[in-house]
């Protein structure tokens, strides 16, 4: 799988957007770029995913560069409820391995009032 | 809709005694099913996986053992549990070769 890169933390403002970044310079042509987020005490939630291009839902925006070595969540509305550590993991297309999903540190986000 | 259980919520256990963590999904057949820990303050660890019943995939060498008795039933078991064994405990579930993985309210586990 390839490795990603996070900030260990950041701030963002209540009401503003929050853009937080991930690096995956080795990405495969067939990995997906998927978005986790874990409240405290909770189980990871599930935010986003996408292969190239552009994707956006209810929760957030994805943002994948066209080289795909990078990438950036947008929650375009932060609320003090979206404060969680968001996790970016790259997976394996591979049925034999079961599609785990391989965690990494992740960005610890606190909206502040 | 599919929905996955996971119980205990937390439990306290003695070091040496027996553990069982069972988690459940409804709403869907034949799905990948897998085993997290989280140590305090760290990332997630798999531990194991299963893409059908009996199937059983170990990630890391460790005190714990993992069954899958049932299509929809994962569990996660011990002999003798560790100080080491304490975290939360976290199962998911995916169908197929792309689908996302979902995951339970996890169980906190204290091994005194």
């Amino acid at each position: 799988d390839a490795k990603t890169t996070q900030p260990p933390s950041m701030d963002c403002a209540e009401g503003r957007a929050a853009n937080l970044p991930c690096n995956h310079s080795t990405i495969s042509g067939n990995e997906y770029v998927y978005w986790y987020r874990q409240i405290h005490s909770q189980g990871p939630q599930y935010i986003i995913h996408g292969l190239k291009n552009n994707e956006t839902n209810e929760m957030a925006s994805l943002i994948i560069t066209e080289d795909r070595k990078s990438s950036t969540l947008i929650l375009p509305h932060a609320t003090l409820r979206d404060t969680a550590v968001y996790y970016c993991i790259v997976r394996v297309a591979n049925q034999a391995a079961g599609n785990k999903l391989t965690f990494g540190g992740g960005t610890r986000v606190l909206v502040k009032p | 809709s599919q929905t996955i259980h996971q119980w205990p919520a937390t439990l306290v256990q003695p070091v040496g005694s027996p553990l069982s963590l069972e988690c459940t999904v409804e709403g869907t057949s034949n799905p990948n099913l897998y085993w997290y820990r989280q140590a305090a303050g760290r990332g997630l660890q798999l531990l194991f996986y299963s893409v059908g019943i009996g199937q059983i995939s170990s990630e890391v060498p460790q005190n714990l053992s993992a069954s899958r008795p049932q299509d929809r039933q994962f569990i996660l078991s011990s002999k003798k549990l560790l100080l080491s064994d304490s975290g939360f405990y976290l199962c998911a579930w995916n169908l197929a070769a792309f689908g996302t993985q979902y995951f339970g309210p996890g169980t906190r586990l204290l091994v005194l």
